[in-house]
């Protein structure tokens, strides 16, 4: 089956540094690709979908600033986390899309991030 | 924009019965997909079952099965004889462009 990588798994880091969370599919091509973030014990919030060589598409009361977000290759994804604040601590969790309209969404395992 | 709501924060279930979870969705969309995952404690995002709305008939996976009213805009879940690794969250989802979660439901299997 088609494999997501996400890395790295978990991170910790400093207030006021950035952090790079990668998201890869493995064995397929992904014109699109998803952030979530998720807080304890809530649901995934979409934060933004990115599409191969183009801008990321955000969602409201994302900063964009803050979260940048590449999708430079068909097979890779970054979001970065720029200047980090301890409210951004949070379960981050990519999906990628297989090419075709209606095909299904496969996950990361997702990135815990600490901001100490 | 579609909107997803799982009504029950959280279910319990005896190791062997049938429980069911329930999702309504709201959308102008004629054309989507509905989804339910299983995150267990490890966080890992594990599909369950799949649902296109262009068809009619009920999705169905082993134990898991699907009970799909798009006149009504429902999705429930139904699990059938319950074992204790069934224990997550569940996760309704829809999708047309991009996937959208309900909230949860969190699903104890007792013994």
């Amino acid at each position: 089956g088609a494999v997501v990588s996400q890395h790295p798994s978990w991170v910790i880091c400093k207030s006021g540094t950035s952090v790079k969370i990668e998201c890869r599919s493995l064995d397929f091509q992904a014109t699109t690709m998803f952030w979530y973030r998720q807080f304890p014990k809530q649901s995934l919030m979409l934060m933004a979908t990115s599409n191969e060589g183009s801008k990321a598409t955000y969602e409201q009361g994302v900063e964009k600033d803050k979260f940048l977000i590449n999708h430079a290759s068909l097979t890779l994804s970054t979001l970065t986390v720029t200047s980090a604040h301890p409210e951004d601590s949070s379960f981050y969790i990519c999906s990628a899309k297989e090419t075709g309209n209606w095909s299904p969404l496969h996950f990361g395992n997702g990135t815990r991030l600490t901001v100490t | 924009a579609q909107t997803v709501t799982q009504s029950q924060p959280e279910m319990s279930v005896q190791e062997a019965e049938t429980v069911t979870l329930s999702c309504t969705y709201d959308t102008s969309e004629n054309n989507y997909y509905l989804f339910w995952y299983k995150q267990p404690p490890s966080r890992q995002m594990i599909l369950v079952i799949r649902q296109e709305a262009y068809k009619q008939q009920n999705a169905t996976e082993n134990r898991f099965s699907v009970n799909f009213q798009k006149a009504a805009k429902s999705f429930s879940l139904k699990i059938s004889d319950s074992q204790l690794g069934d224990t997550a969250m569940y996760f309704c989802a829809f999708m047309n462009l991009d996937m959208r979660f309900g909230a949860g439901t969190r699903l104890t299997v007792k013994p």
